[in-house]
């Protein structure tokens, strides 16, 4: 059973940086793509960014480009999520997750909060 | 900026059928969009139900189908259960990136 266990959340400045990580169990995580999806408070879910399996391959949404970095360790089957120059607007629970077919899950997020 | 468009909310009795769809803003949706339809209850995280347009994952009860229809993605639910009341996304992929669609709050009544 896939298991993804995000944790790094919390309130920081407009303009600050944070760094998430997520836990991964329960599949082989050196074989998948793995990914980061964001939902605002009382919103729709929005996908943030995706890395290939050797963390040689990376994609973000728009929103996000220039600002966050993917990445991952596979020998820690951790995945991280670099945000710099947060903005007010990025304030959301962020999900990890393995997308599309098997293996597949969600984690329950973590919530960035950015505000002065 | 692609936009996907889902229906904001459908209500369906317990025992009946409806049928979501999802559609995109660049044209018609075809199956190299991997159409993957997804349930959020509330204070969950999402749960997976169908990926590449009309595969289910081991837990996806029968009564949940993927298909398109009419140009776009579709996720048809078959003799609802009140259980089934939860908001529902679609996920397309644009080769590179992917779309969620804007939500689907299905109330069963």
């Amino acid at each position: 059973e896939v298991q993804l266990v995000e944790s790094g959340g919390g309130l920081v400045q407009p303009g600050g940086s944070l760094r998430l990580s997520c836990a991964a169990s329960g599949f082989t995580f050196s074989s998948n793509w793995m990914h980061w999806v964001r939902q605002a408070p009382g919103k729709g879910l929005v996908w943030v960014s995706r890395i290939n399996p050797d963390g040689s391959s990376t994609d973000y949404a728009d929103s996000v480009k220039g600002r966050f970095s993917i990445s991952r360790d596979n020998a820690k089957n951790t995945l991280y999520l670099q945000m710099d120059s947060l903005r007010a607007e990025d304030t959301a629970v962020y999900h990890c997750a393995r997308i599309g077919g098997d293996p597949v899950g969600w984690g329950q997020g973590t919530l960035v909060t950015v505000s002065s | 900026q692609t936009v996907v468009t889902q229906e904001p909310s459908l209500t369906v009795s317990p025992g009946g059928t409806v049928t979501l769809t999802c559609a995109s803003s660049t044209g018609a949706v075809t199956s190299g969009y991997y159409p993957n339809w997804l349930q959020q209850k509330p204070g969950q995280a999402p749960r997976a139900l169908i990926h590449s347009t009309s595969n289910k994952h081991s837990w996806t009860p029968g009564r949940f189908s993927g298909s398109l229809l009419g140009g776009k993605a579709a996720l048809t639910l078959s003799g609802v259960q009140p259980e089934d009341e939860a908001e529902y996304y679609c996920l397309l992929y644009y080769g590179g990136g992917y779309v969620f669609g804007t939500g689907t709050k299905v109330t069963v009544l």
